[in-house]
């Protein structure tokens, strides 16, 4: 799977939006990219994926650039319960058994 | 959705007893789960491949006689920790994935403490 670069924190004030980036500049053709957040002593919790369209879900919005090396999650109006360590990751789709590999994710702290 | 239950939340142990660990994926069947362990400050790390009806896969470096996994139903996995020591406290996570296209459901934890 290919390797993802992310900012090792961010700072983001409560009601702004948060715009989290993800490099991804080997990916491969058939590959997703999958975001996740994990919440202090919590498992992670899926947020979003896509592959090359833009997609946008009751959590988020996912970018992807048009030659899919980079991408940026949006979260529109960040709250307090944001604060997360945000993963972004490229694996190809398909088959229960593909592994899911962590980075090591950006830390978000969204400030009152 | 998918609900991955994960038991116990949190457990103490003493240093040379085991540990068991269950994974349950509530309303659907996952022919594989998969287990993390994480360490403070750290990133999740993937030790093994859990498959039901069949041995596990195990990454490189982790100990398959440490870490003993049993996925004997569709819907239940375990995490046994034999002769826990003091290096082995971590916080432990499992997950499974339905179908092909969504995304991987994650237990809660378990935070374990080897005394």
């Amino acid at each position: 799977d290919a390797k993802t670069t992310q900012p090792t924190s961010m700072d983001c004030a409560e009601g702004r939006a948060a715009n989290l980036p993800c490099n991804h500049s080997t990916i491969s053709g058939n590959e997703y990219v999958y975001w996740y957040r994990q919440i202090h002593s919590q498992g992670p919790q899926y947020i979003i994926h896509g592959l090359k369209n833009n997609e946008t879900n009751e959590m988020a919005s996912l970018i992807i650039t048009e030659d899919r090396k980079s991408s940026t999650l949006i979260l529109p109006h960040a709250t307090l319960r944001d604060t997360a360590v945000y993963y972004c990751i490229v694996r190809a789709n398909g088959g229960a058994t593909n592994k899911l590999i962590f980075g090591t994710g950006t830390l978000l702290a969204v400030q009152p | 959705g998918a609900v991955v239950s994960q038991h116990p939340s949190w457990v103490i142990c003493k240093s040379g007893t085991s540990v068991k660990i269950e994974c349950r994926s509530l309303d659907f069947q996952a022919t594989t789960m998969f287990w993390y362990r994480q360490f403070p400050k750290q990133s999740l790390m993937l030790m093994a491949t859990s498959n039901e009806g069949s041995k596990a896969t195990y990454e490189q470096g982790v100990e398959k006689d440490k870490f003993l996994i049993n996925h004997a139903s569709l819907t239940l996995s375990t995490l046994t920790v034999t002769s826990a020591h003091p290096e082995d406290s971590s916080f432990y996570i499992c997950s499974a994935k339905q179908g092909s296209f969504y995304g991987y459901t994650f237990g809660s934890g378990t935070r374990l403490t080897v005394v």
